[in-house]
């Protein structure tokens, strides 16, 4: 019953390295987005997906790359990290887009020196 | 676009306290409201919504109630508990719609309870 995990939990990264943020889900679930918090900005959407094969940008895209090739994964690609994308990362699922909850993992806290 | 506006505290109250937390939001169409409630080290939870005028979201003590004209979703409960220290989220759907484009959260309540 694991619901929505990801990996790591904890990163350190320094100016121009890259790296993937992993996320899986167990539900089945159609729609899986990614968010950033940050304090006293609550969370913002930066890319999602609707199904398999489907992304779409947020809110606050840039710097960040997505794909979905199976309906259980969903990775986060920062090409070239910059301090500015130190922040908690979450990933989050839901049956459809819309009224369905979301189901959210536990997070990543990101650092970038 | 859409946005969503709530106190951001900290709020702090002691046990047994009556709890309010507001949220008014303006968005177009007719969206579908939520509380999410975040505890230290974990990611977010669905604790209510509603999704349409005059709609009662209810859970674990918690109550709010859609009112279209005033625009609001406020998070009520009678009597909070030590276990309800946590920050609260109000969002609500997308202006995609489908909502596809995800919810829209506010920027959080920290809400902590004294014993």
């Amino acid at each position: 019953n694991a619901g929505v995990t990801q990996t790591p939990k904890f990163q350190v990264l320094k100016t121009g390295q890259s790296m993937t943020l992993q996320c899986a889900q167990d539900m089945n679930h159609e729609y899986m987005s990614w968010y950033r918090q940050d304090p006293g900005m609550g969370l913002r959407l930066i890319h999602y997906s609707v199904g398999a094969g489907i992304t779409d940008q947020g809110e606050v895209p840039n710097g960040y790359n997505v794909s979905r090739s199976t309906t259980e994964d969903f990775p986060l690609r920062l090409l070239s990290a910059a301090p500015s994308q130190t922040s908690v990362y979450f990933c989050a699922s839901s049956y459809e887009a819309g009224n369905s909850p979301l189901h959210f993992g536990n997070g990543t806290r990101l650092t970038v020196t | 676009g859409d946005s969503v506006t709530q106190m951001e505290g900290p709020v702090t109250l002691s046990e047994e306290a009556f709890l309010t937390i507001n949220c008014t939001y303006t968005a177009t169409g007719y969206p579908s409201l939520f509380w999410y409630v975040q505890y230290p080290g974990e990611g977010l939870q669905l604790l209510l919504k509603a999704t349409k005028a005059d709609d009662k979201g209810s859970n674990k003590g918690f109550e709010a109630t859609y009112r279209k004209e005033t625009t609001s979703f406020h998070l009520e409960k009678g009597s909070v508990q030590v276990s309800d220290s946590a920050v609260y989220f109000c969002a609500l759907t997308g202006r995609g719609g489908g909502g596809a484009d995800g919810l829209t959260f506010g920027k959080g309540t920290h809400l902590i309870i004294q014993p």
